[in-house]
């Protein structure tokens, strides 16, 4: 299947501060990508849906300033976390789809703790 | 309201024995189904797709998809302690989101 790279694999940062997670397609050109948090021994759920050149589309609930998402190219999206808090520390995942597939991968997730 | 829903589990299956896993969906548009696997900490990977009624078989995993009954499943035949994870089932309309169930804990015991 297609390749999907996260990166950082873990990261531990402190209130406050903002923190970037780039997701990116290897193999592929993704037109569309999907941002997704986990918590504990649960679902995941989907924040937004990064789309290259255009605005993310973002879940009821999320909080578009404080996720802020950037496709700025047919490779690259990505996360960052702003003015962390503790309460965000969870598992995030990106995903991407090849154009005119329905096929999703996933990147390898980014556990973030904010102390 | 696109749903899908699957038992939570634990699915707890021997050694050598078949796991069979279900999962419902509420769309009736839904054109594609995946089957995820999803290790403890780590993040889903891809086990099969099926777009059509019927059976798809890929080694030891067999997907079947009924439309009529909106319901698709996941059959592991000769499972393996290593299968133990949470399976996800994830069902979307062409080009839409996935939309994923909560997942099945399955525990393969030796």
């Amino acid at each position: 299947g297609a390749v999907v790279s996260q990166h950082p694999s873990r990261v531990i940062c402190k209130s406050g501060t903002s923190v970037k997670i780039e997701c990116r397609s290897l193999d592929f050109q993704a037109t569309t990508m999907f941002w997704y948090r986990q918590f504990p021994k649960k679902s995941l759920m989907l924040m937004a849906t990064s789309n290259e050149g255009s605005k993310a589309t973002y879940e009821q609930g999320v909080e578009k300033d404080k996720f802020l998402i950037n496709h700025a190219s047919l490779t690259l999206s990505t996360l960052t976390v702003t003015s962390a808090h503790p309460e965000d520390s969870s598992f995030y995942i990106c995903s991407a789809r090849e154009p005119l597939n329905t096929e999703a991968f996933f990147g390898q997730g980014t556990r973030l703790t904010v102390v | 309201q696109k749903e899908v829903e699957q038992n939570s589990g634990p699915l707890s299956v021997p050694e050598g024995a078949i796991a069979s896993l279900n999962c419902t969906y509420s769309d009736r548009g839904s054109q594609s189904f995946f089957w995820y696997r999803q290790y403890s900490g780590k993040s889903p990977e891809l086990i099969m797709f099926i777009y059509s009624n019927g059976d798809k078989e890929d080694g030891r995993f067999t997907a079947q998809l009924n439309k009529a009954s909106q319901y698709v499943s996941l059959l592991i035949r000769d499972s393996q302690p290593s299968d133990s994870a949470t399976y996800l089932c994830a069902a979307n309309t062409r080009y839409s989101t996935l939309t994923f169930g909560k997942g099945t804990m399955l525990l393969v015991s030796p």
